[in-house]
């Protein structure tokens, strides 16, 4: 089956500096790349996401990139801030699921103020 | 908040017993999905719903059984096959379709005694 590979596992940055994510995955039918992020005993919510016809979005500080030939994709967080501390998920939908996602094993990102 | 309500917020279980989820969306999503979280694991697919009186197993089925009666609806009962049932629980649900961001609930947290 479908496996996502997320680096790293922990991240811990300075206020103000920047953060990245990478995740990388072997299917190359997949075509939907969402990123959810879960503050500590809340649900994962949403924070972006990029379909396989598009290489780059951002909003505001957050951004996301796909190479769909290298098959990875990542996120951007610029200018970071204190309540940026979270765990962040990538995920992907599951060729032949019918919208199932599968999602990475996530990475803490702690920001230091 | 969502949409999407999950109950009870924390549940004990003796060893030996089953014990029942519940989660409730008034999204009219017609897909629904039951994902278990343990540290370090990131969120693992128990089971899915793509439409009313139909599943599918997910990543890690057994031990785990669930019923789609209403499209609302899509309770998950931890059964005593389940040998390490201990472990947060989240559900979600999304239009169906590949592409569709998914909905969380707020998650149980089931802790065996």
């Amino acid at each position: 089956g479908e496996n996502v590979e997320q680096h790293p596992s922990t991240l811990s940055v300075q206020e103000g500096d920047s953060a990245v994510i990478k995740c990388t995955y072997s299917d190359s039918a997949s075509n939907y790349f969402p990123w959810y992020k879960q503050e500590l005993g809340k649900r994962p919510q949403l924070i972006i996401d990029i379909r396989s016809n598009v290489g780059e979005k951002k909003d505001q500080r957050i951004a996301v990139t796909l190479n769909k030939t290298a098959k990875h994709f990542s996120l951007h967080i610029t200018e970071t801030q204190p309540e940026d501390s979270a765990v962040y998920f990538c995920a992907l939908d599951q060729e032949g699921s019918q919208g199932n996602l599968i999602f990475g094993k996530g990475t803490k990102l702690s920001v230091k103020p | 908040d969502g949409g999407i309500t999950q109950s009870p917020k924390y549940l004990f279980r003796k060893e030996g017993q089953n014990v029942t989820l519940s989660c409730e969306q008034n999204l009219n999503h017609d897909a629904m999905y039951w994902y278990r979280q343990d540290p370090g694991q990131g969120l693992r697919l128990i089971y899915y719903s793509q439409i009313v009186n139909d599943f599918q197993k997910g990543d890690i089925a057994e031990g785990y059984s669930v019923s789609r009666e209403k499209k609302e609806s899509f309770p998950l009962t931890v059964t005593s096959a389940q040998k390490n049932p201990t472990a947060f629980y989240l559900c979600a649900s999304s239009i169906r379709g590949l592409g569709g961001e998914a909905f969380f609930g707020q998650g149980t947290r089931l802790t065996v005694v």
